[in-house]
């Protein structure tokens, strides 16, 4: 299988940062992606990762590390807006290399 | 442009009964997605189109499920003699070039009673 692996529910204040992991099955790995999702809505885009590193947009970063099959989303300066569930994707190459594996998401709550 | 537009947002309808979604992507976008979610789970890939082309199909597509893009622009995802387990979200997303570039819908709430 191609399972991905988040946390299910975190909690952090308003002004904190908090660090959401995402685990993956790294055979056949083409990319990586974040999205948040508030509740009854569609998911938005908020990064992409193929390659190691640190990518920065804003309030929010993505890292990955292919060779652990590992991810983090970042997010600084934690609003109350910021309350969404954050679904890490998979790409895989190969057959299927249109779809994206999604993680069950992970619920963040940012309370005052 | 408006972004993708799925109709109806919101379904109820008895079991056994068929129902159809629409999907009007971003104009433009020759790749469209459908996607399935549950309470609690990220989505499911369901099925894709190029153009009016259906290139891939997920297991989850039973012989129930028939989705088309006849002209290449919006698409329809029909269920057939729909189950109770087919109560979900069912999401459309759409991309010019790569799916790193796709857009979702706000879906369609399916609630089979």
């Amino acid at each position: 299988g191609q399972n991905i692996d988040q946390p299910t529910e975190m909690t952090a204040t308003e002004g904190a940062i908090v660090q959401i992991n995402c685990t993956y099955q790294t055979s056949g790995f083409n990319g990586l992606f974040w999205y948040q999702q508030h509740a009854g809505e569609a998911p938005t885009f908020l990064s992409y990762n193929v390659l190691d590193g640190l990518e920065e947009k804003g309030r929010f970063s993505s890292f990955l590390s292919r060779s652990k099959g590992y991810s983090y989303l970042l997010l600084k300066e934690l609003q109350m807006k910021d309350s969404a569930s954050y679904l890490c994707a998979v790409r895989y190459s190969g057959a299927g290399s249109y779809q994206l594996t999604f993680g069950k998401g992970t619920k963040l709550s940012v309370i005052p | 442009d408006t972004g993708v537009s799925q109709d109806p947002r919101h379904k109820i309808t008895k079991r056994g009964q068929n129902v159809t979604f629409r999907c009007d992507p971003i104009s433009e976008h020759n790749r469209l997605y459908w996607y399935r979610q549950t309470l609690g789970q990220g989505p499911e890939f369901l099925t894709y189109f190029q153009n009016e082309a259906q290139l891939e199909k997920s297991r989850l597509l039973s012989d129930r499920f028939s989705a088309e893009r006849p002209k290449g622009s919006f698409s329809t995802l029909e269920i057939q003699r729909t189950e109770q387990g087919d109560s979900a979200m069912y999401l459309c997303a759409s991309s010019f070039l790569d799916v790193t570039e796709a857009f979702f819908g706000q879906g369609t709430r399916l609630t089979v009673v």
